[in-house]
């Protein structure tokens, strides 16, 4: 079964204190995978697109990895407002249907 | 803004009722998205329209139906209500129907008492 893990579920970081989330999924045939940040309540924001291992895409302080197997969004030096859930999404097969993670629940303190 | 629109932004009914949410693609984009969003489940995919015509579906209830208009608006009917298809419900829309970004509107929250 097609399936997409993030973790950890929760993260707690000082303010300018670097780290990463991961999601790993297996699918039978990937398309595409998709990172979005979600804040209560609001619709999920599109942050990044990957297609193909070895991909890496960057906008300001969160960098994105792709590997056969997992994908990495890293957060360099974050801050308050980088407060958030951070989702990943896999398309696979045919369709532009999207699976997506829990999530991973950012916390950033001044 | 992502350039999608739903109205209404929320919405508070009764067990056995039947509503009806609506969504406005971005301008240019042809394929329309919803999804289910529950506190246990997550972002769940409902079905994908793609200029009019259905493209996909997901673990939808039969109670659940939509369609997208020649005007690519689309909406999401929900009928006899359950206390657990209280949920945010989000309409997303992109130009190609696959191998491309979603973009997703503000959500319409639906509250089954």
């Amino acid at each position: 079964e097609d399936q997409v893990t993030q973790s950890p579920e929760a993260l707690r970081l000082q303010e300018g204190e670097s780290s990463s989330l991961n999601c790993s999924y297996t699918v039978s045939g990937l398309r595409g995978l998709f990172w979005y940040r979600q804040d209560p309540g609001k619709g999920p924001e599109f942050l990044f697109t990957l297609y193909s291992a070895g991909e890496e895409k960057e906008k300001e302080r969160l960098k994105a990895t792709l590997t056969k197997k997992e994908s990495f969004l890293h957060i360099t030096a974050p801050k308050p407002e980088d407060s958030a859930t951070y989702l990943c999404a896999v398309q696979e097969g045919n369709t532009g249907k999207l699976i997506f993670g829990q999530g991973t629940t950012l916390q950033v303190k001044p | 803004d992502s350039g999608v629109t739903q109205t209404p932004k929320h919405l508070i009914t009764a067990t056995g009722q039947r509503v009806t949410l609506r969504c406005s693609p971005r301008s240019g984009d042809l394929s329309v998205y919803w999804y289910q969003q529950s506190l246990d489940q997550g972002l769940q995919f409902l079905i994908q329209y793609y200029n009019g015509e259905e493209r996909a579906k997901g673990n939808i209830l039969e109670r659940f139906s939509a369609q997208q208009f020649p005007d690519l608006h689309s909406e999401l009917n929900l009928s006899s209500l359950e206390l657990g298809d209280s949920a945010l419900y989000f309409c997303a829309s992109s130009k190609r129907e696959i191998l491309d970004t979603q973009y997703f509107g503000p959500g319409t929250r639906l509250t089954v008492l």
